[in-house]
């Protein structure tokens, strides 16, 4: 139980682009999902918080018109970087909890390539 | 401030010998405590967590953790490693201020165990 899927697992964009990048849970309703960047080697940089239905709360430093997110329902949220540049490569992962005990379940992960 | 750390960049050990990874943490309350395991290009995996109780705590792949409360420590241990075991490691608590759920990462330990 407790799966997270994302898609896609690997995308290659041209500079000036945009992508989106779907988080699923898919065995249980995620009340609250986040959005992490990581470096090689690097720990996980959080970047926002997601709750179904409302507006996403972003850590600050992160452009909140860059990365929109949304979460639309109580199984998918979605992170779009708009406009993309090669600068904003990196692996993205989401998590997701279903409001027990402070648990995350996380994602495969996404690695953006931007060219 | 709430914290977490992990001392160690990286841990080199033979397999079959036993392992130890470190996190130490600095929480208010009664800290909840996790550890995960991310193998390259992957997302984090949930080993185990310490919630209440006994203070070795045991979890996926025969890893197994325990809680000192008087060193504020939570250090990741198995008897006997494998190659396979070779990944990065990550400590983590939750944020308890604000019931955001959110988790704070240590920065990460880099397992290699070598044949």
């Amino acid at each position: 139980g407790a799966v997270v899927s994302q898609h896609p697992s690997r995308v290659i964009c041209k500079s000036g682009t945009s992508v989106k990048i779907e988080c699923r849970s898919l065995d249980f309703q995620a009340t609250t999902m986040f959005w992490y960047r990581q470096f090689p080697k690097q720990s996980l940089m959080l970047m926002a918080t997601s709750n179904e239905g409302s507006k996403a709360t972003y850590e600050q430093g992160v452009e909140k018109d860059k990365f929109l997110i949304n979460h639309a329902s109580l199984t998918l949220s979605t992170l779009t970087v708009t406009s993309a540049h090669p600068e904003d490569s990196s692996f993205y992962i989401c998590s997701a909890t279903g409001g027990g005990a402070y648990e995350q379940y996380f994602g495969p992960g996404t690695r953006l390539t931007v060219t | 401030a709430q914290s977490v750390a992990q001392p160690e960049d990286q841990v080199n050990v033979a397999e079959g010998n036993p392992l130890t990874v470190k996190c130490t943490y600095s929480v208010s309350g009664n800290p909840y405590l996790f550890w995960y395991v991310q193998y390259p290009n992957r997302g984090l995996q949930f080993l185990l967590k310490y919630i209440t109780g006994d203070n070795l705590v045991k979890g996926s792949y025969g890893f197994e953790a325990e809680f000192n409360k008087s060193q504020t420590s939570f250090h990741l241990k198995k008897p006997s490693a494998l190659v396979s075991d070779s990944a990065l490691y990550f400590c983590a608590a939750p944020l308890t201020s604000g019931n955001t759920g959110k988790l704070i990462f240590g920065q990460g330990t880099t397992l290699q165990v070598k044949p």
